[in-house]
């Protein structure tokens, strides 16, 4: 059973970095084929694609968003990790990890998502 | 980067067939993959690929994809087909390694 999570603080304040933990289980990153990604949605609004760490520890990222943007991962934890530098009350959203496998723009399992306010 | 463009809203009758478009010059090249979120739950794949339905998935809803526009049909609409819809494919500018997706749309079934 596939299963992932977010974890990471609900309030942040401007300026600050935002470091988001996606724990998950039924699978490993290091089998090949397997990709974990970043997805975020702003309360109302549309899904937006933030980054990508593949099973050889590529990474990819938005082009609107990577020069603040680091993903990396943990395979022996589980664990994909997002950080995200000088937050904007813009920013706020729920953020949600998701699995792909080859084709990187199959999300076939989505953690629950976490809710990140950006306010003072 | 490229922009995958959705009708905001849509509605169907119950019972009814109905077809939620995806525009992008992206989808000359890739398949879209299409979302289904009901509110305040994750996304959830109905479709991908070619037409391709995940486990779980009722046979009700279909995909195609023509030139640069790929189609999400849900044949027979139920009541708990209400939902935000979006469709994604990777972003054909650049190196295609980035995922671009639609606005959503959102269907009422009537």
């Amino acid at each position: 059973q596939v299963t992932l999570k977010e974890s990471g603080p609900a309030l942040v304040k401007p300026t600050q970095t935002l470091t988001l933990t996606c724990t998950f289980s039924g699978f490993s990153l290091s089998t090949s084929g397997m990709r974990a990604s970043w997805i975020r949605q702003p309360p109302g609004k549309a899904l937006e694609w933030l980054a990508r760490i593949d099973w050889d520890d590529d990474k990819f990222y938005s082009t609107s968003l990577k020069t603040r943007l680091t993903i990396s991962k943990d395979t022996s934890k589980n664990q994909v990790v997002l950080t995200m530098t000088n937050m904007d009350p813009v920013d706020t959203a729920t953020y949600y990890c998701a699995r792909s496998q080859w084709e990187p723009h199959y999300f076939d399992y989505w953690g629950q998502g976490t809710l990140v306010t950006v306010s003072s | 980067s490229s922009e995958l463009t959705q009708d905001p809203a849509v509605s169907v009758a119950l019972g009814q067939t109905v077809r939620i478009t995806c525009q992008g010059d992206s989808l000359r090249s890739y398949y879209a993959s299409w979302y289904q979120q009901k509110p305040g739950q994750a996304p959830v794949l109905v479709i991908y690929g070619k037409n391709n339905r995940p486990s779980g998935i009722p046979d009700r809803f279909s995909g195609s994809s023509s030139g640069n526009t790929a189609s999400l049909t849900i044949t027979g609409a139920q009541a708990e087909d209400e939902a935000d819809y979006y469709c994604n494919s990777r972003d054909s500018s650049g190196n295609h390694l980035e995922v671009v997706f639609g606005g959503g749309t959102k269907l009422t079934v009537l």
